[in-house]
């Protein structure tokens, strides 16, 4: 079974729309951590973002923000007025045990298209 | 400060052949990671270094992939001999210490005629 769901494939958005991206995750550990990467057309993976199990405090970062909550084992990220340049996939990860250095799971990703 | 580093970028080769794909992690980075996307899928994990140990090699998934980290540095990953389901997108990552997250390369793309 897929430890991480991305259910939407692609996403295209009117620029300065904002955009949600889901992510829902899948583990029976009690401690783990969960990651947004972020792939433009170049090709790297940026890490975007890291939470740990025991944080649901929901993170903003200048127009990310990230929403994090156990009881629907989900980890949404929203990017607010989305620009070009926010055009990439997204790949929502899981790592589990305590650390967050065991290997990742990834989903298979969001493509989000901003139009100008 | 440089990131991972990945080479080549991309690598085209015939069925039956094999290819060394290298990875230069950050330096000061233990730990090493590789991983790959085949066509439509996730990435997958394939194996973990820490320093010149292999931590985690679940994710190999046949002996015709050999992994390497002679002195802790740099790593290779070698395909020998290559099969067409073996192309896809080969990522490396590296990061510090335990707590710390992972940075990948920009990947190799390995394509098997």
């Amino acid at each position: 079974a897929q430890k991480v769901t991305q259910a939407q494939t692609e996403i295209s958005v009117v620029e300065k729309e904002d955009v949600t991206l889901d992510c829902v995750y899948e583990t029976r550990d009690t401690t783990y951590y969960l990651f947004w990467y972020k792939q433009p057309p170049s090709g790297e993976l940026v890490f975007l973002i890291r939470r740990n199990s025991f944080d649901e405090q929901n993170e903003i970062s200048g127009r990310y923000s990230w929403n994090f909550q156990k009881s629907t084992s989900s980890f949404n990220f929203t990017i607010t007025a989305s620009q070009v340049v926010d055009s990439a996939v997204y790949f929502c990860a899981l790592s589990e045990g305590l650390t967050g250095a065991n290997n990742l799971f990834f989903g298979t990703g969001t493509r989000l298209t901003v139009i100008p | 400060e440089a990131g991972v580093t990945q080479f080549p970028s991309h690598s085209v080769i015939e069925k039956g052949q094999t290819v060394t794909l290298r990875c230069d992690p950050i330096s000061g980075h233990d730990n090493l990671y590789w991983y790959r996307r085949v066509m439509g899928k996730e990435i997958k994990f394939l194996l973990h270094f820490v320093k010149e140990s292999k931590q985690d090699e679940s994710g190999m998934p046949n002996n015709r992939f050999l992994a390497e980290r002679t002195g802790g540095t740099y790593s290779t990953l070698k395909v020998q001999p290559a099969e067409l389901e073996d192309s896809g997108v080969y990522f490396c990552a590296s990061s510090q210490g335990r707590y710390q997250p992972q940075h990948f390369g920009d990947g190799t793309r390995l394509s098997i005629l």
